[in-house]
């Protein structure tokens, strides 16, 4: 079946340390999309992707990086930067060109805990 | 913030049809009407989308008033499996980032 992966679902992180968390997705979808969810909030955009080799920064980039080196993968690193990093990770992708409009789909999100 | 209101609650009986309403206030005229659901722990599931049309699929159909400042999301038999937070959402994807900007939802409870 056609989907995102989310991977892993659970991650703890030591303090300092830099952890990647990972989304794949066999949509053939151009667009890829990373949120941050916190208790009892809406989403926050983090960085999206239109297309291959290319990503611009959301709403709440600093403390995150992304690479987008192939169509169906779109890896988010949460760095040692992110004061705050406890939250819940969503990726999205879209189908079409970037103004069509087809809905997002998500992945089934990872949880970042700090130890 | 999000551009939508609606109400925090509602409960339906399993079985029956579940009316989920959603205030437009400010869509404009290029915006379509997403609706979204997040069932606890799980990432945000896609319901349907329209424009001034009414729409209808597998999962629900959507109302949207001709005036488009309101529509209403039904789910025409609502099953346990359908308890969780609905959201309504006005999205332009032309000269946008495509940020999804959920408000605090309708918190929806079927109750047997």
């Amino acid at each position: 079946d056609g989907g995102i992966t989310q991977s892993p679902k659970y991650l703890f992180r030591k303090e300092g340390q830099n952890v990647t968390l990972s989304c794949e997705q066999n949509l053939n979808h151009d667009a890829m999309y990373w949120y941050r969810q916190d208790p009892g909030q809406g989403l926050r955009l983090i960085y999206y992707s239109q297309i291959v080799n290319d990503f611009q920064k959301g709403d709440i980039a600093e403390g995150y990086s992304v690479s987008r080196e192939k169509k169906e993968s779109f890896p988010l690193t949460v760095t040692s930067a992110q004061k705050n990093p406890t939250a819940f990770y969503l990726c999205a992708s879209k189908g079409g060109h970037d103004r069509a409009h087809q809905p997002q789909h998500f992945g089934d999100g990872t949880r970042l805990s700090i130890l | 913030d999000a551009k939508t209101t609606q109400p925090p609650s509602m409960d339906c009986a399993e079985g029956r049809a579940a009316n989920l309403p959603c205030n437009h206030s400010t869509i404009s005229g290029n915006e379509y009407v997403y609706w979204y659901r997040q069932i606890h722990s799980q990432g945000p599931q896609y319901i349907i989308h329209g424009l001034k049309n009414n729409e209808t699929n597998e999962m629900a159909s959507l109302i949207i008033t001709e005036d488009r400042k309101s529509s209403t999301l039904i789910l025409p038999h609502a099953t346990l499996r359908d308890t969780a937070v609905y959201y309504c959402i006005d999205m332009n994807y032309g000269g946008s980032q495509g940020n999804l900007i959920f408000g605090k939802g309708t918190k929806l409870s079927v109750k047997p």
